[in-house]
């Protein structure tokens, strides 16, 4: 089993409508979760970290399910701009190498 | 917002050649960090730093690589004679107090390099 594994995509939904995500990790050890959001030969950017009680940042929830061991992230209302591709990542412990960035679920939003 | 600066923004190589990517990191950060991200595949882990010294590295950071901070602000990638499969995007990053719970790594846009 891959240490982080997402549905590559790619998605393809029409601007306005609602996306959900999920990614599995499979260290029951990892301590801290996050969504990152990278575009096309850029820089991945936070996007939002992801909390046991799970979060909400405007049109964006992240949710965790440690028994399950998946992270979920779901876009609302989505927009045009949100077409990127977003990176689950999961940091095992305090540890720079023991963070792992899943390959990424492609996400395309059309008019 | 501050930011991690890098320089080249994209760099072609001939193999065999020595190449140095350059970053900036947060002033006020004190661990850095190299990735790589080959095309169309997931981000890697390359090395991190600490107070002068490395501080952990990956099985891709072998003996062709090195890093270094030559003065207070800059922080350095060599490649000492590059492969064709060294072809990546390579991010620096840094944090200001590690990588504990609540801490955000802040990457640079990456310098891409090409390799023919």
């Amino acid at each position: 089993r891959k240490e982080v594994e997402q549905d590559p995509g790619p998605f393809n939904v029409p601007e306005g409508a609602t996306v959900a995500f999920n990614c599995t990790y499979s260290n029951s050890a990892s301590q801290s979760f996050f969504w990152y959001r990278q575009d096309c030969r850029k820089e991945p950017k936070l996007l939002m970290s992801v909390y046991s009680s799970g979060n909400e940042d405007g049109r964006f929830t992240a949710q965790l399910n440690r028994a399950s061991q998946y992270i979920s992230l779901l876009i609302r209302d989505s927009k045009l701009s949100d077409s990127a591709t977003y990176l689950c990542v999961v940091n095992v412990d305090s540890s720079a190498s023991k963070i792992i960035f899943g390959s990424g679920t492609r996400l395309s939003i059309r008019p | 917002e501050p930011e991690v600066t890098q320089t080249p923004s994209h760099q072609v190589t001939q193999m065999g050649q020595e190449v140095i990517l350059r970053c900036v990191p947060i002033s006020n950060h004190l661990y850095f960090y190299w990735y790589r991200q080959i095309l169309g595949q997931k981000v890697e882990f390359l090395v991190s730093f600490y107070n002068n010294e490395i501080s952990e590295k990956s099985e891709i950071f072998d003996d062709q690589f090195s890093v270094e901070r030559p003065d207070g602000s800059n922080f350095t990638l060599k490649i000492r004679s590059t492969k064709l499969e060294d072809s990546a995007m390579y991010f620096c990053a840094s944090t200001e107090l590690g990588l504990r719970t609540g801490n955000t790594i802040y990457f640079g846009e990456g310098s891409w390099l090409t390799v023919v």
